[in-house]
């Protein structure tokens, strides 16, 4: 079946722009997860959700990120002012229940100028 | 909150060769232990992951053992093929979902 998609797929930002990363998990999956990896680092976690809850938002780095999963299935992370340090790969990931294994989808690399 | 080291960072082995990545992690709490494999530019894939009431598990090449007591946790890959080559991440979790990765092993497995 299809994976975890995400768009865009690349994405070049002028510092201080706005962006939202999208997020299409497997379907049916109840947990999805944001995360940040940096240019040869491990993923950092940045949020949660169950459904539509947002569960855990303690990774996010400030207050210009934000995310939502309205209706339980996509998600879209959103940045806002963009600043140089907000460069790396944002990576989404599906669970079919909280404790299950969970699939990553290809990554957003944003590049902000 | 969770810490989780990796070594080494970079691991190169003759084809054939077996490969070893150890993990130690700092939270008592954790649970569950993932593996990833990470080609150039491509997404995390899962390889094989273990629970607490498990000290070991092996999937044909690929094995992972658990100490807790220690607080470690190894990948072993045995008959290493060129293909193997990437970056091989840990993760643990105390069940709240979230995970917290090692910083990576780029393994490189030469013909």
């Amino acid at each position: 079946g299809a994976g975890v998609s995400q768009s865009p797929r690349y994405k070049v930002a002028k510092r201080g722009q706005d962006v939202a990363l999208r997020c299409d998990p497997i379907s049916g999956h109840v947990s999805l997860f944001w995360y940040q990896q940096a240019l040869g680092q491990g993923p950092e976690f940045l949020t949660y959700f169950q459904n539509e809850a947002q569960l855990d938002k303690s990774g996010l780095p400030s207050d210009r990120f934000f995310a939502e999963r309205p209706e339980g299935s996509v998600s879209t992370l959103k940045i806002q002012r963009t600043q140089q340090e907000d460069s790396a790969v944002y990576l989404c990931a599906s669970s079919q229940s909280p404790t299950d294994t969970q699939y990553f989808g290809p990554g957003t690399r944003l590049t902000v100028l | 909150g969770e810490n989780v080291e990796q070594h080494p960072s970079t691991l190169s082995v003759q084809e054939g060769d077996s490969a070893v990545i150890k993990c130690t992690y700092s939270d008592s709490a954790s649970n569950y232990f993932p593996w990833y494999k990470q080609e150039l530019g491509k997404r995390p894939q899962l390889i094989i992951d273990i629970r607490s009431n498990v000290g070991e598990k092996k999937d044909q090449r690929i094995a992972v053992t658990l100490n807790k007591t220690a607080k470690h946790f190894s990948l072993h890959i045995t008959e290493t093929q060129p293909e193997d080559s990437a970056v091989y991440f840990c993760a643990a979790s105390n069940g709240f979902q979230k995970l917290v990765f090692g910083t990576g092993t780029r393994l490189l497995v030469s013909p």
